[in-house]
């Protein structure tokens, strides 16, 4: 059975850091592509970041790019984020999501990240 | 940058009724790279159909999916008390690279 158990989230100072963990079990992770995927407070999906299972391929959401860094340990089945200079726009739940031919396919139970002062 | 615009915002209706959820976008895209989510309150999305029209593993076949280029629709032929949520449609592939609709909330009439 595919498990995606984020941790990490909690209540952050505007500016703050926070670095998000996904833990991987029940497939083989390195061979496919990770996302992270957010969801604010009575708004819609937001789509992150995404990254090959080689780590070649990194793409960023406008709103998150140059604070955000998404990265992987295949040899831990594990994701990581890292999020810098964050923002009140950045409170969301956070998901890990595996992608597979551009669709989001198991998604993790996700982790709230609140940014407050 | 592809904008996708889903209508109508919200959708009321009782159980066993037909609905039809729209998803446009603001410039051509590949059926190959569309695909739908159910997302119920605490619960994590679902993925229902990829590649416009191809239900994921699992999904009963009350729900199917179709179009092309900008226009594209997700049908639930009879709805269960279950498929009273939010929908996503989303794309993949063009800038940005991946994107959400702004979803459809299917409620109880």
């Amino acid at each position: 059975e595919v498990q995606l158990v984020e941790s990490g989230g909690g209540l952050v100072q505007p500016g703050g850091s926070l670095r998000l963990f996904c833990a991987a079990s029940g497939f083989k992770f390195s061979i496919y592509s990770m996302n992270w995927v957010r969801q604010a407070p009575g708004k819609g999906l937001e789509w992150v970041s995404y990254m090959t299972s080689d780590t070649r391929t990194i793409h960023y959401a406008d709103s998150v790019r140059g604070r955000f860094t998404i990265s992987r340990d295949n040899a831990k089945n594990s994701l990581f984020l890292q999020m810098n200079s964050l923002r009140a726009e950045d409170t969301a739940v956070y998901y890990c999501v595996v992608s597979v031919a551009g669709h989001f396919d198991y998604w993790g139970q996700g982790t709230l990240v609140t940014v407050s002062s | 940058e592809v904008v996708l615009t889903q209508s109508p915002g919200t959708l009321s209706l009782s159980p066993g009724e037909r609905a039809t959820l729209s998803c446009r976008a603001s410039q051509s895209i590949s059926s190959a790279y569309l695909a739908w989510y159910r997302h119920k309150p605490g619960q994590t999305p679902r993925l229902l159909i990829y590649s416009a029209s191809t239900r994921a593993t699992g999904i009963p076949d009350r729900f199917s999916g179709s179009g092309s280029g900008t226009d594209f629709t997700l049908t639930i032929s009879r709805l269960e008390p279950e498929d009273f949520a939010m929908y996503y449609c989303q794309q993949y592939g063009n800038s940005p690279i991946f994107s959400f609709g702004p979803g459809t909330k299917v409620e109880i009439k």
